[in-house]
């Protein structure tokens, strides 16, 4: 879906080093979420925000940060990048009156050697 | 916490066949479904939900899916897949409680589809 943008789609750092992966809709959406996918486990929550004011951590988020630096930009970083963080990294959003339902962007590739 | 099973992790037809993929979560509430598909190289598309009502839902592309309370579950069937059906696909969940609306989601089923 185009208006959830990602960049970059593809990156491979070495271990310990900062990464920033980033997120920008236009869909004027409130809610904001991070999530990674591994082959096997299927999708699992980073972080999410409710709106600009509001981080809240799901249900793996050691070893990354966020910010929310808009309504329509949510920033993941990894502040010392790990081989086991290699995974593909989606950005979702979703509306205040249909929070159930949520658009994915298309995705980063990380890869951390 | 809920969580959402998916049995099968790869399933292999052939054109034509009929498809039924599994799904069952564990949390006792009122719950609203999800199947996501996401097909080679994209992103996850909301392939259809279910909210309340008719326990039969349809979707896009010809699928379908039906929530049964009582064995918590909520399996995608379509009669006669095709070869672009081949994808990855994703049941989730979530509660119904206002300001707790995060997915859950299983581990996947790949489908490959045989011409």
């Amino acid at each position: 879906d185009a208006d959830v943008t990602q960049t970059p789609r593809n990156r491979i750092t070495k271990t310990g080093k900062r990464i920033m992966l980033e997120c920008s809709q236009t869909k004027g959406h409130d809610r904001m979420y991070w999530y990674r996918q591994d082959p096997g486990l299927g999708l699992r929550l980073i972080y999410y925000s409710f709106d600009v004011k509001d981080i809240n951590k799901g249900e793996i988020s050691d070893g990354y940060s966020v910010s929310r630096q808009a309504q329509a930009k949510f920033s993941l970083s990894l502040e010392s990048a790990i081989p086991n963080q290699t995974a593909l990294y989606f950005c979702a959003t979703s509306d205040l009156r249909v929070p159930y339902e949520q658009y994915f962007g298309p995705g980063t590739r990380l890869t951390v050697t | 916490a809920q969580s959402v099973s998916q049995h099968n992790h790869h399933v292999i037809l052939s054109e034509a066949a009929s498809l039924e993929l599994g799904c069952n979560y564990s949390y006792g509430g009122t719950v609203n479904l999800f199947w996501y598909v996401q097909y080679p190289g994209q992103h996850l598309q909301l392939l259809l939900k279910y909210f309340s009502g008719d326990p039969l839902v349809k979707g896009i592309k010809g699928f379908e899916a039906e929530f049964i309370k009582s064995k918590f579950s909520f399996n995608l069937r379509k009669p006669s897949v095709q070869w672009s059906d081949t994808a990855e696909y994703f049941c989730a969940v979530t509660k119904t409680n206002f300001g707790n609306e995060k997915l859950t989601f299983g581990t996947g089923t790949r489908l490959t589809i045989i011409p």
